[in-house]
């Protein structure tokens, strides 16, 4: 199995542009996450889905986050409009039905200026 | 209380070093434990998963203390290649799926 992947691995932009994260998760879980990484604030959940329903969100720091997974093989993580203190790295990980095992992607290292 | 707290290391030990990490947790209800590790740069991955009063891989030992609410992992003869961030995670109880990472721990182990 290739594992999870993500795009871009690197994305530098400007503050205000629109930025788009991907996810292909692990083909058969039932879960996907969405993580940010910080040095200030660790590992941080922003949103996951089962069976590619949102269940909780209450760690998506603001209306500009957004989240979708159209299909159980695709899930999107947009920001608009980016700001500076976006600068993180973005994980996405899935896992399968009642398991806590979390297999993660290899992060998108998103730099906004 | 946080949620998940660890020690706030970093820990730098020599080669063949035994060392331990402590993890303490709020949630009394949780029932399962895990440590995952993350080396630089990369996503973090399951290390050990701890379900009852321990659990031991090799040089690696886990312990659960329930009554204190605290995890233990313990690292014996260190090697080089154990240089990472160490990961405390406990599950959300009745959220099946979600996990709560702690801060992490670092080790460097030198030779």
């Amino acid at each position: 199995d290739a594992g999870v992947i993500q795009s871009p691995r690197h994305e530098v932009t400007e503050m205000g542009q629109e930025v788009t994260l991907r996810c292909k998760p692990i083909s058969g879980h039932d879960y996907l996450f969405w993580y940010r990484q910080t040095m200030m604030r660790g590992l941080e959940l922003l949103i996951y889905f089962n069976n590619n329903v949102p269940i909780d969100d209450s760690g998506m720091p603001e209306d500009r986050f957004s989240a979708k997974m159209p299909n159980a093989s695709f899930s999107t993580l947009k920001i608009q409009p980016s700001e500076p203190r976006d600068s993180a790295v973005y994980f996405c990980a899935s896992s399968g039905a009642g398991g806590y095992e979390q297999f993660f992607g290899p992060g998108t290292r998103l730099t906004v200026l | 209380r946080k949620e998940v707290e660890q020690d706030p290391g970093p820990f730098n030990v020599p080669e063949g070093a035994t060392v331990a990490f402590n993890c303490t947790y709020s949630n009394s209800a949780s029932q399962s434990f895990f440590w995952y590790r993350q080396d630089c740069r990369k996503e973090p991955k399951l290390l050990m998963s701890v379900y009852s009063s321990g659990n031991e891989d090799g040089r690696f030992t886990a312990q659960l203390n329930r009554a204190s609410q605290y995890i233990s992992l313990l690292i014996r003869d260190s090697k080089l290649s154990d240089s990472a961030t160490y990961l405390c995670v406990v599950p959300y109880y009745n959220q099946g799926g979600k996990l709560i990472f702690g801060q992490g721990t670092e080790l460097s182990v030198k030779p």
